[in-house]
């Protein structure tokens, strides 16, 4: 079955702009989570969402945000954008029925680069 | 707080040779500990999980909740063993996965 499909592979915007990120989890998994890769912080979680609630949230400011429609696909949305959100934005769905052991599957990331 | 700390960002052994990446974490809780590896030009996946007690491309890693830690090892390191290699950690019955820096193992011909 097809993997986790994330768009826009690569994007650049300008600071202060927004951005929405789409992803698109594999067919019947209804957890979707986010992370932010840099080569300073390395991967770091953003939230998870499940059945269209935030069931996680890492530490990041509210300029970051995302939200899950009914058919699991999600979207994150950073507005105002500042240089350090320079980034690879990692998309991951999973089960997500409770059991932790449910395996996460990762997309090939959406590049983001602000100038 | 979850917390996953990889001492070693770069590892570099022959083939043939023994591997251990390490990994410590902090957590007060039940973690779930992982390990997930990146090759060239890949997504990132799943390796291992310390649930399941398997053993992966001949990987293993055990739990030692004395000393919090998870490290992967290897007897006999191959070429195409080379790639980023992280451990990760969530919560039970959670998602919230958090990652430790990564180790770029290279494997020496």
């Amino acid at each position: 079955k097809a993997g986790v499909t994330q768009t826009p592979r690569y994007l650049i915007k300008t600071r202060g702009q927004q951005v929405t990120l789409s992803c698109s989890p594999i067919s019947g998994h209804r957890s979707v989570s986010w992370y932010q890769q840099t080569p300073g912080q390395g991967l770091q979680f953003l939230f998870e969402y499940f059945s269209e609630t935030q069931r996680n949230k890492g530490n990041f400011p509210g300029r970051f945000s995302g939200r899950q429609f009914s058919n699991s696909r999600s979207e994150m949305n950073v507005s105002t954008l500042e240089l350090g959100d320079s980034a690879l934005y990692l998309c991951a769905s999973s089960l997500g029925n409770g059991y932790s052991g449910n395996t996460i599957y990762f997309g090939e990331g959406s590049w983001l680069t602000v100038v | 707080a979850q917390r996953v700390t990889q001492p070693e960002k770069l590892l570099s052994v022959f083939k043939g040779a023994p591997v251990e990446l390490k990994c410590n974490y902090s957590y007060s809780g039940s973690p779930e500990l992982f390990w997930y590896v990146q090759y060239s030009r890949q997504r990132l996946q799943l390796l291992l999980r310390h649930i399941s007690r398997e053993s992966i491309k001949g990987f293993t890693a055990d739990l030692n909740k004395g000393e919090t830690s998870f490290h992967l090892k290897k007897p006999f390191a191959q070429e195409e063993d080379s790639a980023m290699y992280y451990c990760a950690l969530s919560r039970y019955n959670n998602n919230d996965m958090r990652f430790g820096a990564g180790t770029r193992l290279t494997v020496k011909p």
